[in-house]
């Protein structure tokens, strides 16, 4: 089944201390990217990769990082999380970023909570 | 700068009844647009979208959304709903920039009552 697998789901951390979220397609898309989704504000993206080692920023990448070593794997790295980063994380892929007709696939999302 | 707008919060409609989710948008060129549901606890799926050609655009569940240039509008419709569209709408329009971005509105929870 084609999907964009994300983990974990659910995630409680405290101020200061490392995290890594996954992310994994089985699509063999070139595009991938995270977003965050926070109430009243849509989603907004954080970072987006348009191939292996080809990363960017997006409109809210402060206080995160990504890496793109192979094609499937976009791991979000918060290398010091803090309270407002409390949010509802999403990755998503789709075949590139200039193929129009190729919609974005989501994960079903991380719940991450900073204490 | 290019947006998304959605104008309610939530809409509210009878099963049976037609619905009509609001999205207007503002960018610069031609407006590539699409809609997506968020059930409790998913991901967003994909619904349809309006890229070139009719303005009336048809997608899964029966849904279907009109393209109106004029007005700036993407409204997302169905004849007749069902208790269990009851869900987290979203418009978003793909930015112009060749980054991939898509823009998204605020997004609109429906709820349809029995």
């Amino acid at each position: 089944e084609a999907q964009v697998t994300q983990n974990p789901r659910y995630l409680i951390t405290v101020t200061g201390k490392k995290l890594t979220v996954t992310c994994s397609q089985n699509m063999n898309h070139e595009y991938m990217s995270w977003y965050r989704q926070d109430p009243g504000l849509g989603l907004r993206q954080i970072y987006y990769s348009m191939n292996v080692e080809v990363t960017d920023k997006g409109d809210v990448p402060e206080g995160y990082k990504v890496s793109r070593k192979e094609k499937r794997n976009f791991p979000l790295i918060l290398e010091s999380p803090s309270p407002n980063q409390t949010s509802l994380y999403f990755c998503a892929s789709s075949l590139s970023q200039g193929s129009y007709n190729s919609p974005l696939h989501f994960g079903n999302g991380t719940r991450l909570t900073v204490t | 700068a290019q947006s998304v707008a959605q104008p309610e919060d939530q809409v509210n409609v009878a099963e049976g009844n037609p619905l009509t989710v609001k999205c207007t948008y503002s960018v610069s060129g031609n407006p590539y647009l699409f809609w997506y549901v968020q059930y409790p606890n998913r991901g967003l799926q994909f619904l349809l979208k309006y890229i070139t050609g009719d303005n009336l655009v048809k997608g899964s569940y029966g849904f279907e959304a009109e393209f109106n240039k004029s007005q700036t509008s993407f409204h997302l419709k169905k004849p007749s709903a069902l208790v269990s569209d009851s869900a987290l709408y979203f418009c978003a329009v793909r930015d112009s920039s060749n980054t991939g971005k898509l823009i998204f509105g605020q997004g609109t929870t429906l709820q349809v009552k029995p």
